[in-house]
Order: C-alpha cells, then structure tokens, then sequence
C-alpha cells in the first residue's frame, strides 16, 4: 500500500462550485499534513498545512480525519485560476526525514 | 530571490551516457531532496540529505549518485543514463522537515534517447 494515495481526477467543476478532495495516509503515527499547488510544467508550491483537527485559509479549508487517516481538501467558490493539480504530503515512514507525495488530484474548473 | 535554482533546466541524453544535475539553495537550508515526477505517479523521493557530507536513499535510488559537498549544493548524478529515467526532476530544500518551509527549485525536464 502507497503511504499517500489521491484519486486523480480530474474534477470537472463550475465556477462557484464547492468541491472535496480526499487523501488517505497509511502511518497513523504522521502528526502533519500537507496541501500543495503543482500547476502545469511548475514545481508545486505550499498551499496549506494539517496539524490537528484542520486549517482555514479564505476559500480553503484542510481537515484531517485520524480515526479514519485521511485528510481533506475543500474549495468554495472555485476560480477558474483555482484550476491545478493538488498534492497531498506527509513525512515518510521511514526515518520520517523526508514528505512522501501522493500522485496529485487535477482539478478543472469550468466557466 | 534566488531560492532553489536547478541547473540545466532542459537535456536530453543518448543511452548510456552520464550527467550531473545541480542544485543550488541560498537560504541556508540544512535539508535538500531530489524527486522525480512522472506522469500518473506523483513526486517520488531519489535521494535526500539532512546535512553537509550526509546522503540518505529514498523511494526510488537505483541508478542514481548524489554529493553534498558543501551547504548549499546537493548534485544528482545519472552514471549510465537510462530511457526510463526519462522524467522531470525536482530539487528541494527545508530547514526542517516541516512542510511549510520545503521549497522546490523549478524542475529539470530530461528526456533520456
């Protein structure tokens, strides 16, 4: 089983539409999580950390959800400059020195 | 605002042939990570190292060297390249493992022939 797995999508959504991504996570003993951006051809970028219960950023909201190990992404109000893919992180389980990444949800969203 | 700088940013190689990607990062960071994305895979971890003259493996070392000779450099060798290393590399570095201080240099497209 991989440490972090995504649903790659893609999400077709509307603008305004709100939309959820979830990630599940395989060490239960990860005390942090983490959301990163990755538009086309770029390199990703920090969009939101996890270290307890959740974090809210404007449109953005990050929750984590241990008893079942996932965490969660939710975007209200969706830009059409919100179209990316999203990453999910978390320290790896071996020597936990390093982010192990999921595959990436792509997100699209429509005018 | 230099950052992370990764050098060359493009290359395509013949088979069996070797290089050496360079990382750069100005900010004094102790951690840096090389990864590599492909398409339906994500980022995955080559080789990581936590210090000056330390090196660790990752997820996916095999076929791969890296140096850390000094702070600020962390060089990922190819010795004998390979088509199935074709593949986007990027480089990172963090103060600590804490995420939100991991910055991305802005990727090395390679394409091995």
């Amino acid at each position: 089983r991989k440490e972090v797995e995504q649903d790659p999508g893609p999400f077709n959504v509307p603008e305004g539409a709100t939309v959820a991504f979830n990630c599940t996570y395989s060490n239960s003993a990860s005390q942090s999580f983490f959301w990163y951006r990755q538009d086309c051809r770029k390199e990703p970028k920090l969009l939101m950390s996890v270290y307890s219960s959740g974090n809210e950023d404007g449109r953005f909201t990050a929750q984590l959800n241990r008893a079942s190990q996932y965490i969660s992404l939710l975007i209200r109000d969706s830009k059409l400059s919100d179209s990316a893919t999203y990453l999910c992180a978390a320290p790896r389980d071996t020597g936990r020195r390093a982010l192990t990444f999921g595959s990436g949800t792509r997100l699209q969203v429509q005018p | 605002n230099a950052g992370v700088t990764q050098t060359p940013k493009f290359r395509v190689l013949k088979t069996g042939q070797s290089m050496t990607l360079l990382c750069a990062q100005d900010m004094n960071h102790e951690y840096m990570y090389w990864y590599r994305q492909d398409p339906g895979m994500g980022l995955r971890l080559i080789h990581y190292s936590v210090g000056e003259g330390t090196t660790a493996k990752g997820e996916v070392p095999d076929g791969y060297n890296v140096s850390r000779l000094k702070k600020q450099n962390f060089l990922l060798g190819l010795e004998s390249a390979a088509p199935s290393q074709t593949s986007v590399y990027f480089c990172a570095s963090s103060q600590t493992i804490s995420g939100n201080t991991i910055y991305f240099g802005e990727g090395s497209w390679l394409t091995v022939v």
